[in-house]
């Protein structure tokens, strides 16, 4: 069973606008949260992280969002650019599991020019 | 500054055949990882090493080893492939836990089993 999910398989946006990708969780353990781009024929790369003690963490363009309450977090990318699209996926770890990462299906964001 | 590098990048078996995926890191990481990537199911992790000499069942072991060879290599192995385990396999490595628990990775092995 997923412990993590990314309930919008894509995600088409404006270049210059915002892209907000979401993420949703089950396992109350995950105190770590990773958002990793993906292009075609390449590994994945780290994007961006948020620890639990956190409800915010920001890097340049990047913005992710932690509600624990919900069990949700999201990934806010301003401006958008054609550079940015890519799949992302969202990963969650927990210390009690050495961090191993789980994984969400990926969320496939097109930049329109 | 390679990073993580696998190989081969591609390979085509029949079913039966065996195979290892080889896989080493230049940053002296602690930890590595095989994953899996199929359509709709995100990365699924195979197996585990948190250090050289140890090695632990991820969510789909089944049908596949691992070994820990050294602090910068972890190959996987498929002795007898299945049709089911055609998909993109990643090796990846983190500090942890000596470092950072941020995993990287390879740019993958695209296998498949006919």
């Amino acid at each position: 069973d997923q412990q993590v999910k990314q309930n919008s398989p894509s995600l088409s946006v404006q270049e210059g606008r915002i892209s907000i990708l979401n993420c949703d969780y089950t396992n109350s353990m995950f105190d770590y949260f990773l958002w990793y781009k993906k292009y075609p024929a390449e590994g994945p790369t780290f994007l961006i992280s948020i620890s639990s003690i956190k409800d915010k963490n920001e890097d340049g363009r990047f913005t992710v969002f932690l509600n624990k309450s919900a069990k949700h977090l999201s990934l806010h990318i301003v401006p958008s650019q054609p550079g940015d699209s890519a799949v992302y996926f969202c990963a969650a770890s927990a210390a009690s599991n050495d961090y191993k990462l789980s994984f969400g299906a990926g969320t496939t964001v097109t930049v329109r020019a | 500054n390679a990073g993580v590098t696998q190989t081969p990048k591609f390979q085509v078996l029949k079913t039966g055949q065996s195979m290892t995926l080889q896989c080493a890191q230049d940053m002296n990481h602690n930890s590595m990882y095989w994953y899996r990537q199929d359509p709709g199911m995100g990365l699924r992790l195979i197996y585990y090493s948190a250090s050289e000499g140890t090695t632990d069942k991820g969510e789909v072991p089944n049908g596949y080893n691992v070994s820990r060879l050294n602090k910068r290599e972890f190959s996987l192995r498929l002795e007898s492939a299945a049709p089911s385990q055609t998909s993109v396999y990643f090796c990846a490595s983190s500090a942890y836990p000596t470092g950072g628990t941020e995993a990287f990775f390879g740019q993958g092995t695209r296998l498949t089993v006919v």
